[in-house]
C-alpha cells in the first residue's frame, strides 16, 4: 500500500524558513516523479513544486521560485521541500504527491497534508 | 505556463440529477505523438486527501464509479456525474500535466440541492 506521510508542518514568522519532509513507502521511491501541492485556506488546490525520479530535474511556480528547493534522497524514501523567505500568503496545507510515472503524469497519491502557517 | 479555467465556480444539483462541469486550458494539452490529452481530474472532500478520478481526459481510474465521464480534447474539457449521489459532495479539479510546470484549475464545488 501506497503511504506518504509529511512532517515538518508548523508556525513560522515572516521571513522565515521550514523544511517539510515526506515519508514514502510501499512504492519504489525512486522510480516516481513526485510533486508538492498547496491549499491555502478557503482556495482551491495549487501546483508548487515537481522532481523527477533519478537524476533530478526540478520545476517550481511561480509563486514560489527562488524561496523553495525540492530535493528528494532515494535511498531514505524522502522528499523534501526546503522552504525560505516564508511569506502570509504561503499558508496553507501543503501535500506531498506521488506522480503515476514521470513529471508530465497525473498524482496518483497524496499525503494526508501537512499545516504551514506563516505569522507572527 | 497553461492557465485552467473552470466553470462553474459552484452547483447545486438534486439527487438522481447530473452534474457537468467544464474546463478550459489556455492552449492545447493534447499530446501529438500519442494523441493523448493531458488532462486530469480529481474529487477534494472535507478532511481528505485529493483523489484522481480520470486521467488522460477520459479515462477512469481504477476503482471509480462508472458515473463519473469526462469528455474533451484540445483546450476545451467537461466532467460529468450521471447521478450525483449524496457522496459525491466534494469539490472537483481539473488538472494539466502536459507541462512539467502542471497547474490545477479553481475547483468546482458541488453540492446537493
Amino acid at each position: 500500500e501506497v503511504q506518504l506521510w509529511e512532517s515538518g508542518g508548523g508556525l513560522v514568522q515572516p521571513g522565515g524558513s521550514l523544511r517539510l519532509s515526506c515519508a514514502a513507502s510501499g512504492f519504489t521511491f525512486s522510480s516516481y516523479a513526485m510533486s508538492w501541492v498547496r491549499q491555502a485556506p478557503g482556495k482551491g488546490l495549487e501546483w508548487i513544486s515537481g522532481i523527477s525520479a533519478n537524476t533530478p530535474s526540478t520545476y517550481y511556480a511561480d509563486s514560489v521560485q527562488g524561496r523553495f528547493t525540492i530535493s528528494r534522497d532515494n535511498s531514505k524514501n524522502t522528499l523534501y521541500l526546503q522552504m525560505n523567505s516564508l511569506r502570509a500568503d504561503d499558508t496553507a496545507v501543503y501535500y506531498c504527491a506521488k506522480m503515476t510515472t514521470g513529471t508530465t503524469s497525473p498524482i496518483g497519491y497524496w499525503g494526508q497534508g501537512t499545516l504551514v502557517t506563516v505569522s507572527s | 505556463d497553461i492557465v485552467m479555467t473552470q466553470s462553474p465556480d459552484s452547483l447545486a444539483v438534486s439527487l438522481g440529477e447530473r452534474a457537468t462541469i467544464n474546463c478550459k486550458s489556455s492552449q492545447s494539452v493534447l499530446y501529438n505523438s500519442n494523441n493523448q490529452n493531458y488532462l486530469a481530474w480529481y474529487q477534494h472532500k472535507v478532511g481528505q486527501p485529493p483523489k484522481l478520478l480520470i486521467y488522460y481526459a477520459s479515462t477512469r481510474e481504477s476503482g471509480v464509479p462508472d458515473r463519473f465521464s469526462a469528455s474533451g480534447s484540445g483546450t476545451d474539457f467537461t466532467l460529468s456525474i450521471s447521478s450525483l449521489q449524496a457522496e459525491d459532495v466534494a469539490v472537483y479539479y481539473c488538472q494539466q500535466y502536459y507541462n512539467t510546470r502542471q497547474a490545477f484549475g479553481g475547483g468546482t464545488k458541488v453540492e446537493i440541492k
